[in-house]
């Protein structure tokens, strides 16, 4: 079983400043799909980003671009020029690329709350 | 288009209460599926619907959650009865027949607090 985990519960930044957050998994499969969501306060969780495992390149969008370390199943998210609507918790997520084995069941993080400073 | 929509956004029953929670996935969305993430812990997959019809159960805590989805459209979650520890954020989600790709669209979340 895939198990994904995040050892920052909680991570602050300045306004402007940048910020990354950890993201480390376990699996045995070579394919699949790694995600960052974010869930503001009482609002629904958004895709931040995405990446599939069997691509070299690191996903970016926009200001938030990840670290994708396969070999080390290291997924980290860096977030450029904070804004204070950056603030919210975080969670990684693990997707496995075969359907059948595991459904099409997201495995996720504890999260990372971050909070944004002016 | 509407997006995932749950209710209610809060709940707050006694130990031993039924309580039902409803997700309305986007409409044509075949796949909805359920997750709950307990205070401070991971979002733990519940079940997935293709739908009217489930298609993994297997993240369902015991006999006292009951999941259905009506003739394919919105789904229900009936915890019945209710214990302390199913206190926490219930997810709805749902994606397109063939987008498992992109992850899906989520709902707020129904906040149960079991007292």
């Amino acid at each position: 079983a895939q198990t994904v985990t995040q050892s920052q519960p909680e991570m602050s930044v300045q306004e402007a400043e940048t910020v990354t957050l950890s993201c480390t998994y376990d699996t045995s499969e070579s394919d699949y799909y790694l995600f960052w969501y974010k869930q503001p306060p009482s609002r629904q969780m958004i895709l931040v980003i995405r990446q599939e495992a069997y691509k070299q390149q690191n996903a970016t969008e926009n200001r938030f671009s990840v670290n994708f370390q396969k070999a080390a199943k290291s997924f980290s998210l860096k977030i450029s020029d904070s804004q204070l609507g950056d603030a919210a918790m975080y969670f990684c997520a693990y997707r496995s690329f075969k359907q059948e084995t595991s459904g099409s069941r997201l495995t996720f993080g504890e999260g990372t709350q971050l909070t944004v400073n002016p | 288009e509407a997006g995932v929509t749950q209710f209610p956004s809060h709940s707050v029953i006694e130990k031993g209460q039924t309580v039902t929670l409803r997700c309305d996935p986007i409409s044509g969305h075949d796949n909805l599926y359920w997750y709950r993430r307990v205070m401070g812990k991971e979002i733990k997959f519940l079940l997935h619907f293709v739908k009217e019809s489930k298609q993994d159960e297997s993240g369902m805590p015991n006999n006292r959650f009951l999941a259905e989805r009506t003739g394919g459209t919105y789904s229900t979650l009936k915890v019945q009865p209710a214990e302390l520890e199913d206190s926490g954020v219930y997810f709805c989600a749902s994606s397109p027949r063939q987008s498992f790709v992109y992850g899906y669209t989520f709902g707020s979340g129904t906040r149960l607090t079991v007292v």
